[in-house]
């Protein structure tokens, strides 16, 4: 069955670093997520990213951050200058067009750890 | 911005035994999903719905798709350890201003009775 995969599973960085977080989403899906989940928390919207743009971000996904489509199979999101409460777990989510656009397939995600 | 009231927070489970959970929002949602989350995991989709009233089954899994589309409950019936995890719903309202994407619960923590 395909699924979304996501590397690495955790990533250690010091705080002021940039860190790329990397995904491979399903091979046929059009629509691309991150989502962010702090520890013991519910999951949050970052952003949403359709025909190599940006659909929709939310509040969180500031300046810092920046998603990329480098070639037909990863999906990337950037943090360019890690605060301490950037650690979370991240994950990459992605979904078909027509009616399965909402039904939004999430990969193991990402531990960020900043220090 | 929109909340979904994710009830309850946590409930202990003995194997054979029913279980129900629910969300609510003053919003109107045009979609509901339900995941499923093991630890150190990604939520798995259990369950879409798409119209009001909408009652959809996955195994031992049934959800349904509030009439007034504020709300949506998950039943599990004749729960296993396995079922064990973080249930979380998650929604898209129905208003432009919040665009397409999914708002999610804060989750319902199923564990097991010792």
């Amino acid at each position: 069955e395909p699924e979304v995969t996501q590397t690495p599973s955790h990533q250690v960085t010091q705080m002021g670093q940039e860190v790329i977080l990397r995904c491979v989403p399903i091979s046929n899906h059009l629509y691309f997520y991150w989502y962010r989940q702090i520890l013991g928390q519910k999951v949050e919207f970052l952003v949403s990213f359709y025909n190599n743009e940006i659909s929709e971000k939310s509040e969180i996904f500031d300046d810092q951050f920046s998603v990329e489509r480098p070639d037909g199979s990863n999906f990337t999101l950037k943090i360019r200058s890690t605060k301490l409460e950037d650690s979370a777990m991240y994950f990459c989510a992605s979904s078909e067009s027509q009616r399965g656009w909402y039904e939004q397939y999430f990969g193991p995600g990402t531990r960020l750890t900043v220090t | 911005g929109q909340q979904l009231n994710q009830s309850p927070q946590s409930m202990f489970i003995q194997e054979g035994e029913d279980v129900s959970m629910n969300c609510t929002s003053s919003s109107i949602f045009n979609t509901w999903l339900w995941y499923k989350q093991d630890p150190g995991e990604g939520p798995v989709l259990l369950i879409a719905l798409y119209k009001a009233g909408e009652l959809t089954s996955n195994g031992r899994l049934t959800a349904q798709f509030g009439i007034t589309r504020k709300d949506s409950f998950l039943n599990i019936s004749a729960s296993i350890p396995s079922d064990v995890g973080i249930y979380f719903c998650a929604g898209r309202v129905c208003e432009r201003k919040y665009g397409n994407k999914l708002v999610f619960g804060a989750g319902t923590i199923l564990r097991v009775k010792s």
